[in-house]
């Protein structure tokens, strides 16, 4: 069965530091998202991605945020320069059409800022 | 107010019992409405998505959308200790972003 997938699985990097975390939609898929989830927290939506351009953003992506898909198959989120308070598990997630009701959520990449 | 509030639990209940988890919304622009159970330390999974007020039913769980009193609901019948996990409503207005609630961790006992 197809599957998002996502690298690494645990990131540990300095505060300061660009990140770009990684991600493999299902490959018929045309909409793509991030999210995080804070440790303990709700899952927070981010940003979505369709045709090459952003459909959407939450207040929570700012400047320091970008997404790319640089090629057919991956797409990437970018944070600039971390800070402690990005530490939390990122989940990349595709849809085969529009509507956000059929997502499929990869096993995320866990950020740990120190 | 949270646009979505959800009980975060925990709730307990023994193995075979009915399940009910509910969520109140305060946006009447969402029309989608679904419900996903995450596992510790995993992705969400999309368990079961609605789109209008009513009854939808998938094998064990049963989906009920109340638009006019902002409350969705999830049972899960013959409950499974493989049942246990959080689960977690989301909605949607129809465009491109969903907003979760604070999900509900389930336990149920063998």
């Amino acid at each position: 069965e197809p599957e998002v997938t996502q690298t690494p699985s645990h990131q540990v990097t300095q505060m300061g530091q660009e990140v770009i975390l990684r991600c493999v939609p299902i490959s018929n898929h045309l909409y793509f998202y991030w999210y995080r989830q804070i440790l303990g927290q709700k899952v927070e939506f981010l940003v979505s991605f369709y045709n090459n351009e952003i459909s959407e953003k939450s207040e929570i992506f700012d400047d320091q945020f970008s997404v790319e898909r640089p090629d057919g198959s991956n797409f990437t989120l970018k944070i600039r320069s971390t800070k402690l308070e990005d530490s939390a598990m990122y989940f990349c997630a595709s849809s085969p059409f529009r509507g956000q009701y059929e997502q499929y959520f990869g096993p995320g990449t866990r950020l740990t800022v120190t | 107010q949270k646009e979505v509030e959800q009980d975060p639990g925990p709730l307990s209940v023994p193995e075979g019992a009915i399940v009910s988890l509910n969520c109140t919304y305060s946006n009447s622009a969402f029309q989608y409405f679904m419900w996903y159970r995450q596992y510790s330390r995993k992705g969400p999974e999309l368990l079961m998505y609605t789109y209008s007020s009513g009854n939808k039913e998938d094998g064990r769980f049963t989906a009920q959308v109340d638009k006019s009193s902002k409350y969705i609901s999830l049972f899960i019948r013959d409950s499974q200790p493989s049942d246990s996990a959080t689960y977690l409503c989301a909605m949607d207005t129809g465009g491109f972003k969903t907003i979760f609630g604070a999900g509900t961790r389930l336990f149920v006992k063998a």
